[in-house]
């Protein structure tokens, strides 16, 4: 089956720092990424997306590179502020068991954001 | 929209309660996953329905736990006795279309069993 795993548990950056949070994945076959952030006491929540047939796609301070060849895939954010400081999923899409389909979330990366 | 909503926010309970965790997901979203999340395992889903049918459930930990969907905008996720191993954050998701879109995550139920 697919598993998710990232590459360090915790991160820590200076307030305008560029951060970049990795992510690997096991299935070639997987062919929808996400990331999440998750803050203190709250769900995660959605920040941006990409799919197989795209290698990059920017958000608002945000980047997502994926690279299929290494299954690797990583969160870019620029001039990382304090709010910035939550838990980060990365989560791949995966279908298994022909009876249903799942995202696999990988175990989170803590990053905090000092002033 | 309010997003989805789960109710308790918090719950405590003693071993071998039953405890009944609700969700209501976002108007118009076909899909709904139960997930546990703990420090040791992270995030796990555990069943998901399509159209109030469940799909798949085989990350149920055991008999203990059920869930329902009686209608669109109402779910159940059941333990029954419950344990101090249940102790966790459950979060309900929805979801427009299964898998490979966006997943919106109510607050969670943070559950505690003495």
């Amino acid at each position: 089956g697919e598993s998710v795993g990232l590459h360090l548990p915790t991160l820590s950056v200076q307030e305008g720092d560029n951060s970049i949070i990795n992510c690997a994945y096991s299935n070639s076959a997987s062919d929808y990424f996400i990331w999440y952030k998750q803050e203190s006491g709250k769900g995660p929540q959605f920040i941006i997306d990409i799919r197989s047939n795209m290698d990059k796609r920017q958000g608002q301070r945000v980047t997502v590179l994926l690279n299929k060849t290494v299954k690797h895939l990583s969160l870019q954010i620029a001039a990382t502020q304090p709010g910035d400081s939550a838990v980060y999923f990365c989560a791949v899409y995966h279908t298994h068991n022909q009876a249903g389909t799942a995202l696999i979330f990988g175990k989170g990366t803590t990053l905090s954001v000092s002033s | 929209d309010a997003g989805v909503i789960q109710s308790p926010r918090h719950e405590v309970t003693e071993m071998g309660q039953e405890v009944t965790l609700r969700c209501k997901p976002i108007s118009g979203h076909d899909y709904l996953f139960w997930y546990r999340q703990t420090m040791m395992r992270g995030l796990e889903l555990l069943i998901y329905f399509n159209n109030n049918v469940p799909i798949d459930d085989s990350g149920m930990p055991e008999d203990r736990f059920s869930a329902k969907m009686p209608n669109a905008s109402f779910s159940t996720l059941k333990i029954q006795p419950s344990e101090p191993r249940d102790s966790a954050v459950y979060f309900c998701a929805s979801s427009l279309i299964s898998g490979a879109y966006e997943q919106y995550f109510g607050p969670g139920t943070r559950l505690t069993v003495t």
